[in-house]
């Protein structure tokens, strides 16, 4: 069984602030893990994964994650939050030795202040 | 590239009724989904297709049927829909090399 957990509901930082939603993950083979942006009224869009590697994975609108084995998290992060950085965030996971079902996190919702 | 379409946008069902959720891909990718997303609990699988030709079940898939007649298209339908399936729908596709799942822009269901 695989499962994702995104402890906080809710992320709230100012503008220019580092922005961390945090991710951890339960897989029984190696991992592969997601991070999916979703705004107002639309659908998933991806952000960066991890399949291996490094274990810093960059990717779209200045975000990046990084993978920690032993703590089994993907953390994304953003060194400098911008309002339109306001969202609804999810973390997702598979097993990299079955077919292709993700398991998504509940998801957390950021807003950025100006 | 239009990438995934979903139809009808938004829809309002008597509960009972049948109903038929479209889906279509013009990335070629192998593998399609439906999830159901749910405030609290994320995008919960409903059904998948690893290819054409075959589909296999999700987390949640009473109450769902699916097809995959070809690559392109990936039909869900609610056979005689219920109050508990009003949700928001979303397809999605993914090339079996690059892992990467791409989602349409959903279908916002009702059922009343």
């Amino acid at each position: 069984a695989q499962s994702v957990a995104q402890p906080e509901d809710q992320v709230k930082v100012a503008e220019g602030n580092p922005l961390t939603v945090k991710c951890t993950y339960s897989v029984s083979g190696n991992p592969y893990l997601f991070w999916y942006v979703q705004y107002p009224n639309r659908g998933l869009q991806f952000l960066l994964k991890y399949i291996t590697g490094d274990n810093l994975v960059k990717g779209s609108y200045g975000f990046e994650a990084e993978f920690n084995k032993s703590q089994t998290s993907f953390h994304l992060k953003k060194p400098s939050a911008l309002v339109s950085d306001s969202a609804l965030y999810f973390c997702a996971v598979r097993d990299g030795t079955n077919d292709y079902k993700l398991s998504f996190g509940a998801g957390t919702t950021v807003t950025v202040r100006a | 590239i239009a990438g995934i379409t979903q139809a009808p946008t938004s829809q309002i069902l008597a509960a009972g009724r049948r109903m038929t959720l479209r889906c279509t891909q013009d990335m070629r990718h192998n593998a399609m989904y439906w999830y159901r997303q749910d405030l609290g609990l994320g995008l919960r699988l409903i059904h998948y297709s690893n290819t054409a030709g075959t589909t296999g079940k999700g987390e949640v898939p009473d109450g769902y049927s699916v097809s995959r007649a070809n690559t392109d298209d990936f039909p869900l339908t609610l056979a005689s829909a219920v109050p508990s399936q009003t949700s928001v729908y979303f397809c999605a596709s993914s090339d079996s090399q690059a892992d990467t799942q791409y989602f349409g822009p959903g279908t916002r269901l009702t059922v009343l």
